[in-house]
């Protein structure tokens, strides 16, 4: 059964440090998307990206983040500068269109000292 | 008001009794609707999806929708111990995006 695959399963960093979350989305999906939980709390939307371009950023998403997707099979979300309240759990999800089903990967989860 | 409202829980019940988990939304506007699974330090699982007024049953579960009331719900019949979940719903609103907005989850507890 195809699955979304993210790397690594655990990161740890220090503040100020920049990170990369990698992900391999389900390989016929158009849409991606980067989702994050800190412990404890509700699962909170990132961005989502589409034909090679963000279609929405939430307000967490500023410009110490940055998705990209390097060739046909990776997306990867970018942390430039870490910061403490960036440690919680990032998800990766795909999906075949813009309302449909959503599969998560497993998740990294980000852990910033 | 929160976009999605849940109710945390713990919600228990016992092994095969009718678990009932509801969930409503603030935008009127909201087009898929999903209950997803989450066991403690795991991702989403996908239980169910719906996207128009009524039921939808697969297996052990059924969701219902009524736009009208904004309010969606899953029962979970015969629940087994396995069940014990944080129970997540997820609305997808009116937009080109598909962004997932979550309640915060109900956790969901089976005593055999």
């Amino acid at each position: 059964e195809p699955e979304v695959t993210q790397t690594p399963s655990h990161q740890v960093t220090q503040m100020g440090q920049e990170v990369i979350l990698r992900c391999v989305p389900i390989s016929n999906h158009l849409y991606f998307y980067w989702y994050r939980q800190i412990l404890g709390q509700k699962v909170e939307f990132l961005v989502s990206f589409y034909n090679n371009e963000i279609s929405e950023k939430s307000e967490i998403f500023d410009d110490q983040f940055s998705v990209e997707r390097p060739d046909g099979s990776n997306f990867t979300l970018k942390i430039r500068s870490t910061k403490l309240e960036d440690s919680a759990m990032y998800f990766c999800a795909s999906s075949d269109g813009r309302g449909d089903i959503q599969y998560f990967g497993a998740g990294t989860r980000l852990s910033v000292l | 008001q929160k976009e999605v409202e849940q109710n945390s829980g713990p919600l228990s019940v016992p092994e095969g009794a009718i678990a009932s988990l509801n969930c409503t939304y603030s935008d009127r506007g909201s087009q898929s609707f999903f209950w997803y699974r989450q066991y403690s330090g795991k991702s989403p699982e996908l239980i169910m999806s719906i996207y128009s007024n009524g039921d939808k049953e697969d297996g052990r579960f059924t969701a219902q929708l009524n736009k009208a009331s904004q309010y969606v719900s899953l029962l979970i019949r015969d629940s087994q111990p396995s069940d014990s979940a944080t129970y997540l719903c997820a609305v997808n609103r009116a937009s080109n995006t598909g962004k997932l907005i979550f309640g915060q989850g109900t956790t969901l507890q089976v005593k055999p």
